[in-house]
């Protein structure tokens, strides 16, 4: 299977800055990529899907103003929180896929905004 | 649209005793299914998944799961449970849109004890 990491693994922040997490597939050429969210003890949400060089395609509910989602190659995906807010505070998990084949994931990023 | 139900939040068994970790599904297209493994601070894990091939599915560690059409379950089930498999377990449906889409359940907690 594929090798996924996200830096940072772990970020602070204060309420209203940006926060940018990367996703990066390392052995692997993604074509689509997947951002997903975790709150404490409960299950992966989708957020958005990506495809190489396409614009993000946002579940219903995800602002996409407040979520910016760039897929600038078929290794690196980024996820910007703009202004982040307290209620932004989550665990953000990327996956990677080639073609349709199973996704990959990565082991996540645990975003804590004061 | 699909979704997925996962009938224990927690279970525990003792070492050596068997598994099943219950999931039903509902979708309105042939779904895939998957389970998949989170052990704390990595990222999710594949156990197996199922592509409407047999309805018996191997997969890693020991573990199996049935597809049952008629009861719409997706049970995991290991004969014998190892300390090492202590984490959290999640039934997931995917379905084709474009992209594809994965629905989780709410994860299992499974607990090993000694």
């Amino acid at each position: 299977g594929a090798v996924v990491s996200q830096h940072p693994s772990w970020v602070i922040c204060k309420s209203g800055t940006s926060v940018k997490i990367e996703c990066r597939s390392l052995d692997f050429q993604a074509t689509t990529m997947f951002w997903y969210r975790q709150f404490p003890k409960q299950s992966l949400m989708l957020m958005a899907t990506s495809n190489e060089g396409s614009k993000a395609t946002y579940e219903q509910g995800v602002e996409k103003d407040k979520f910016l989602i760039n897929h600038a190659s078929l290794t690196l995906s980024t996820l910007t929180v703009t202004s982040a807010h307290p209620e932004d505070s989550s665990f953000y998990i990327c996956s990677v896929q080639r073609g349709g084949d199973t996704q990959y994931f990565g082991p996540g990023t645990r975003l804590t905004v004061l | 649209a699909q979704s997925v139900t996962q009938l224990d939040s927690h279970v525990s068994v003792s070492e050596g005793t068997p598994v099943l970790l219950r999931c039903n599904y509902s979708s309105s297209y042939s779904p895939s299914l998957f389970w998949y493994v989170q052990h704390p601070n990595k990222g999710l894990q594949l156990l197996l998944k199922y592509t409407s091939a047999a309805t018996l599915v191997k997969g890693i560690n020991g573990f199996e799961a049935e597809f049952k059409k008629s009861e719409t379950s997706f049970h995991l089930t290991k004969p014998s449970a190892h300390m090492s498999d202590a984490a959290e377990y999640f039934c997931v449906v995917s379905v084709y849109f474009g992209n594809e889409k994965l629905t989780f359940g709410t994860g299992t907690r499974l607990t090993i004890i000694p």
